[in-house]
């Protein structure tokens, strides 16, 4: 079954770039929308944004201008850069599969296991 | 942007009885509606979606029903491995995709 697994530094200054790649094991990213989702420390979740395998995008409003998801599929991987970050970013990062193939909108499944990143100097 | 509200914040119950858990949108986002389930240190997973269907592998014993801003999770009979945080999640009106701020079962 597909597999998703996030990598990328744990620790970030403030006003860098945190950047962050999800691997897709198990199957290909050349359908489904893939999103990236956070959550802050024992707080609730929030969704980022999503990429289809063709390059297009759609992010939620509060980040869209920080944010940029970007897709490699010939490694089978999708990147997310959050520009500019605060302390309010550090959180623990997921990656997730939309559930529909063709369309966007749906629920998420399955899920990587999620990577902490603090921004701290 | 949609919000969704979930009630109560924790819910203290015993193994073996039953737990209903509640979820408001403010406003209809029809039965677009998802469960997830989440224990410490792991991802979210997905329990139902379609205000009411279960996902693959997940027990009868969690139901879901509602449509409209109206939404509840039941766990029957809990089980040990039941007390965690569950989420709810709308995906009618986006972006933003939103969930709730999550419900905490815990063991009474």
């Amino acid at each position: 079954q597909v597999q998703l697994q996030e990598s990328g530094p744990g620790l970030v200054k403030p006003s860098e770039t945190l950047s962050l790649t999800c691997t897709v094991s198990g199957g290909s990213i050349s359908s489904y929308y893939w999103s990236w989702i956070r959550q802050p420390p024992g707080k609730g979740l929030e969704w980022i944004g999503y990429i289809y395998y063709s390059g297009s995008t759609n992010y939620n409003p509060s980040l869209k201008s920080r944010v940029t998801i970007s897709v490699d599929t010939s490694k089978n991987q999708f990147s997310l850069k959050l520009s500019s970050v605060t302390a309010a970013d550090t959180a623990v990062y997921y990656c997730a599969r939309g559930n529909n193939a063709a369309r966007p909108g749906g629920w998420f499944d399955p899920w990587g296991q999620g990577t902490l990143v603090t921004v701290s100097s | 942007e949609i919000v969704m509200m979930q009630s109560p914040a924790t819910l203290s119950v015993s193994p073996g009885e039953r737990a209903t858990l509640s979820c408001r949108a403010s406003q209809s986002v029809s039965s677009n509606l998802a469960w997830y389930q989440q224990k410490p240190g792991q991802a979210p997973r997905l329990l139902i979606y379609g205000a009411s269907t279960r996902a693959t592998g997940i027990p009868a014993r969690f139901s879901g029903s509602g449509s409209g801003t109206e939404f509840t999770l039941t766990i029957s009979s809990l089980q040990s491995e039941d007390f965690a945080v569950y989420y709810c999640q709308q995906y009618n009106n986006w972006p933003p995709y939103t969930f709730g701020q999550g419900t905490k079962l815990e063991i009474k």
